[in-house]
């Protein structure tokens, strides 16, 4: 398997502008998860979805910030309108759907607003 | 509710020395716990993990880590490092009723050649 998927890998955008992150998670992984890592707050979880369904979106930080997974083998993270302090590393993870099982990261996207 | 602490910002240690990097937790009932290392520009990669059993877990790339549930602590370590050891660790636990794990801050080590 190729692992979990995520592009970009590396997005500049100004401030104001619409972005996309796209996730293909593990295939047969019924969960999958979206991040942020930053230096000053660390690994935050940002939204998670079991098969296909959003369970828990408390960590999304605003109205501005929203997630879709319209398969098992996509999902969305949308920020519209970005702003500078958006900037950071957003991270997609999926897991198997017991919960002794870990979970696999993807690589990244970082995304610098400007 | 869960929470897990990484009470080292940062770790150093000169390579083929013992690294101990540490890690306690706090949950209600049964933990499951787990390390992960996160290597630069890569996202975080899974070493190990407890469940259940042996209290001392033996992972990837040589690392292990030690189950105490009187101490609740669960540190990861390794009998000699290597200067490709150099990452950021993080500690993760849950609880057996949630599929959601609560990370620590991580911990950067550091293998002085």
């Amino acid at each position: 398997d190729a692992g979990v998927i995520q592009s970009p890998r590396h997005e500049v955008t100004e401030m104001g502008q619409e972005v996309t992150l796209r996730c293909k998670p593990i295939s047969g992984h019924d969960y999958l998860f979206w991040y942020r890592q930053t230096m000053m707050r660390g690994l935050e979880l940002l939204i998670y979805f079991n098969n296909n369904v959003p369970i828990d979106d408390s960590g999304m930080p605003e109205d501005r910030f929203s997630a879709k997974m319209p398969n098992a083998s996509f999902s969305t993270l949308k920020i519209q309108p970005s702003e500078p302090r958006d900037s950071a590393v957003y991270f997609c993870a999926s897991s198997l759907s017991v919960s002794s099982y870990e979970q696999y990261f993807g690589p990244g996207t970082r995304l610098t607003v400007t | 509710a869960q929470s897990v602490a990484q009470p080292e910002d940062q770790v150093n240690v000169a390579e083929g020395n013992p690294l101990t990097v540490k890690c306690t937790y706090s949950v209600s009932g049964n933990p499951y716990l787990f390390w992960y290392v996160q290597y630069p520009n890569r996202g975080l990669q899974f070493l190990l993990k407890y469940i259940t059993g042996d209290n001392l877990v033996k992972g990837s790339y040589g690392f292990e880590a030690e189950f105490n549930k009187s101490q609740t602590s669960f540190h990861l370590k390794k009998p000699s490092a290597l200067v490709s050891d150099s990452a950021l660790y993080f500690c993760a636990v849950r609880d057996g009723r949630s599929y959601i794990p609560t990370f620590g801050r991580g911990t950067s080590l550091i293998v002085h050649p």
